[in-house]
């Protein structure tokens, strides 16, 4: 049942340069988009949300755009910096007082010095 | 900052046993959640917990498992009779006043049923 789909398992960037993760959906009941950062031994870090409300949310370095229509998000990260070397969850709440967060599979990103 | 904490780390149990996975939620959170991840799947919903019951739960979420708040800080998992298949890394994970604030994570517990 994959209504969260990452489809590049992996992505490398050099430092300095943009990071682009994506992100697609099937689920029309979802509402609320999150992506986690993920470190190995650690629990999933919050790093950003976004309404489907909206279509583009910033914070510092990181932007996340959704596209309704489409059932894609992407997050971006400009410039990149080899401490983001992680694996990045997409995940998505339903509309409705849900609580429950559906994750995608991840991206692991390597940001190369 | 205020984290969220799981005890063992790791833990080890044969078939058939019973364990019970510890969390200690950040301290002003209302609602409270486990999550699993088989190793090189993905994070997968188990349960929510709010005002001392089951707020929701997934289809994993069968009868050989319940939580519970015994007290005012822990929040537990507790597996009745493990299965090798319920191997995997269990986060247990907490959030503010209302369900839909975003939930932070405990660095997890991983399970290892032999």
């Amino acid at each position: 049942d994959q209504q969260v789909k990452q489809n590049s398992p992996s992505l490398s960037v050099q430092e300095g340069r943009i990071s682009i993760l994506n992100c697609d959906y099937t689920n029309s009941m979802f509402d609320y988009f999150l992506w986690y950062k993920k470190y190995p031994a650690e629990g999933p870090t919050f790093l950003i949300s976004i309404s489907s409300i909206k279509d583009k949310n910033e914070d510092g370095r990181f932007t996340v755009f959704l596209n309704k229509s489409a059932k894609h998000l992407s997050l971006h990260i400009v410039p990149s910096q080899p401490g983001d070397s992680a694996v990045y969850f997409c995940a998505a709440r339903a509309s409705g007082g849900y609580q429950k967060v559906t994750f995608g599979t991840g991206t692991k990103l390597q940001v190369i010095p | 900052e205020p984290e969220v904490t799981q005890t063992p780390s790791h833990q080890v149990t044969q078939m058939g046993q019973e364990v019970i996975l510890r969390c200690v939620p950040i301290s002003n959170h209302l609602y409270f959640y486990w999550y699993r991840q088989i190793l090189g799947q993905k994070v997968e919903f188990l349960v929510s917990f709010y005002n001392n019951e089951i707020s929701e739960k997934s289809e994993i979420f069968d009868d050989q498992f319940s939580v519970e708040r015994p007290d005012g800080s822990n929040f537990t998992l507790k597996i009745r009779s493990t299965k090798l298949e319920d191997s995997a890394m269990y986060f247990c994970a907490s959030s503010g006043r209302t369900g839909r604030d975003e939930q932070y994570f405990g660095p997890g517990t991983r399970l290892t049923v032999t």
